[in-house]
């Protein structure tokens, strides 16, 4: 079963860029996966869908700040210009046949 | 524009049923796999069922035999029938829509609900 593997927390000051990490295990390294972002008391929001190549499809209303490459196993969700509202828990999401799997999300604190 | 809105949740004793709704608009609902999530307080996200375009269900082992998946493409809407509740799946649950992909090898959720609670508990 595929397994993604995501640091519980990230912090960054106002303005600056931060970069989020999602590893898949070493038996699924080609999928691809999606980012959501889940602010407290709201539903999730759909980022972006990410695949191995590093192309990336958002969601819509979804700002150019965000952006998602991929190396290896590793896929990266990206935010330049921080802003307070990006204060959030990120998780990323893949999926196979009867399957969906969800990391366990970086809490990301903007200083 | 496309929404999702859960209804159906509330206080449930352990060892009860509950069945949450989940009605669409915005999109051809019966053309898309279609699934529900949760997250318990202070958990992160965890799929719990899929269903695709054609019905054909899916269930994470921690709700297997316990929980039903179903839709009703006349009425747009998805549901969640929960059987044999206990403390563990008190969470919010939130219906989610899956990309064109869905029905094949899977795909993001790339629409989602605002979530219903469900509480069990004595």
């Amino acid at each position: 079963q595929v397994v993604l593997t995501q640091s519980p927390s990230a912090s960054a000051p106002l303005g600056a860029s931060v970069k989020l990490t999602c590893t898949l295990d070493s038996g699924h390294t080609n999928y691809a996966i999606a980012w959501h972002q889940k602010q407290p008391e709201k539903g999730p929001r759909f980022l972006m869908k990410l695949t191995i190549d590093g192309s990336h499809t958002k969601g819509d209303g979804i700002p150019d700040r965000f952006s998602g490459s991929s190396s290896g196993a590793e896929r990266y969700l990206t935010i330049s210009s921080l802003q307070s509202e990006d204060e959030a828990d990120y998780y990323c999401q893949t999926w196979g046949i009867g399957i969906r799997v969800f990391g366990g999300g970086t809490k990301l604190t903007v200083l | 524009e496309v929404q999702l809105v859960e209804a159906g949740g509330g206080l449930v004793q352990p060892g009860g049923s509950r069945r949450l709704s989940c009605v669409v608009s915005g999109f051809t609902f019966s053309s898309y796999a279609m699934s529900w999530v949760r997250q318990a307080p202070g958990k992160g996200l965890e799929w719990v069922s899929g269903i695709s375009s054609g019905g054909v269900p899916h269930y994470a082992d921690s709700v297997k035999g316990r929980f039903t998946i179903s839709r009703d493409s006349s009425r747009n809407t998805l549901h969640l029938q929960m059987t044999s509740l206990r403390a563990e799946d008190s969470a919010i649950y939130y219906c989610a829509k899956e990309g064109p992909y869905g029905d094949y090898v899977g795909d993001a959720f790339d629409v989602w609900g605002q979530g219903t609670r469900v509480t069990v508990s004595s």
